[in-house]
């Protein structure tokens, strides 16, 4: 069965603090789908990155990277010189090929509340 | 830009109540989907359709049904609501099999249930 673990229920960083947000998946599929969401206090939850498991290039997009390995089960998300704008709630997901899309059956960890203080 | 509308921002209903949660996205998406968000539980998957008329069910589908009787429009119906179905509510769409297929979603709707 398909599960992910993002093991910080909640971190605080001080401004231009770099921070990682963990995110542990498992399944048995050899292609499956990993998202990263952000959700802040607006509510509205954001899309931020896909990655194919086929796919382990890692990412940077401006002060975000992302790390994906998939020989730890792992795609761990960076904030470099985190800003206040960055306080929200980080859901990681994933969602295995055999339901169809990419969409079909996303199953998201238990997010992480990262406060960032100015 | 897409737009997944969820009608009511919050809403407080009594024990025994039927409710309905309405969503409308306005980019011709197949794909709906409606969540439950609960704190320590993350987001959980009630139901989606994949088209009109079409449904299935996701992880916790008891005490929900869902009705999608045009593309742009799905509704959640909790036929007889109970404080346990308290919870904040998600609806998200998508275009299936895209190469960059993602769920865009809704503000969410805070359901009180007294």
């Amino acid at each position: 069965a398909q599960k992910v673990t993002q093991a910080q229920t909640e971190i605080s960083v001080v401004e231009k603090e770099d921070v990682t947000l963990d995110c542990v998946y498992e399944t048995r599929d050899t292609t499956y789908y990993l998202f990263w969401y952000k959700q802040p206090p607006s509510g509205e939850l954001v899309f931020l990155i896909r990655r194919n498991s086929f796919d382990e290039q890692n990412e940077i997009s401006g002060r975000y990277s992302w790390n994906f390995q998939k020989s730890t089960s792992s795609f761990n998300f960076t904030i470099t010189a985190s800003q206040v704008v960055d306080s929200a709630v980080y859901f990681c997901a994933l969602s295995e090929a055999k339901y169809g899309g990419a969409t079909n059956k996303l199953i998201f960890g238990t997010g992480t509340l990262l406060a960032v203080q100015p | 830009d897409v737009k997944v509308t969820q009608s009511s921002r919050y809403l407080v209903k009594r024990t025994g109540e039927k409710v309905f949660l309405e969503c409308v996205q306005d980019m011709d998406h197949e794909n709906m989907f409606w969540y439950r968000q609960d704190p320590g539980l993350g987001l959980r998957l009630i139901y989606f359709s994949y088209d009109v008329k079409m449904k299935e069910k996701g992880d916790i589908p008891e005490g929900y049904s869902v009705s999608r009787e045009k593309k742009e429009r799905f509704s959640l119906i909790l036929e007889s609501a109970s404080t346990n179905q308290t919870s904040m509510y998600l609806c998200a769409s998508s275009i299936p099999y895209r190469a960059d297929e993602k769920l865009f979603f809704g503000s969410g709707t805070q359901l009180s249930v007294l």
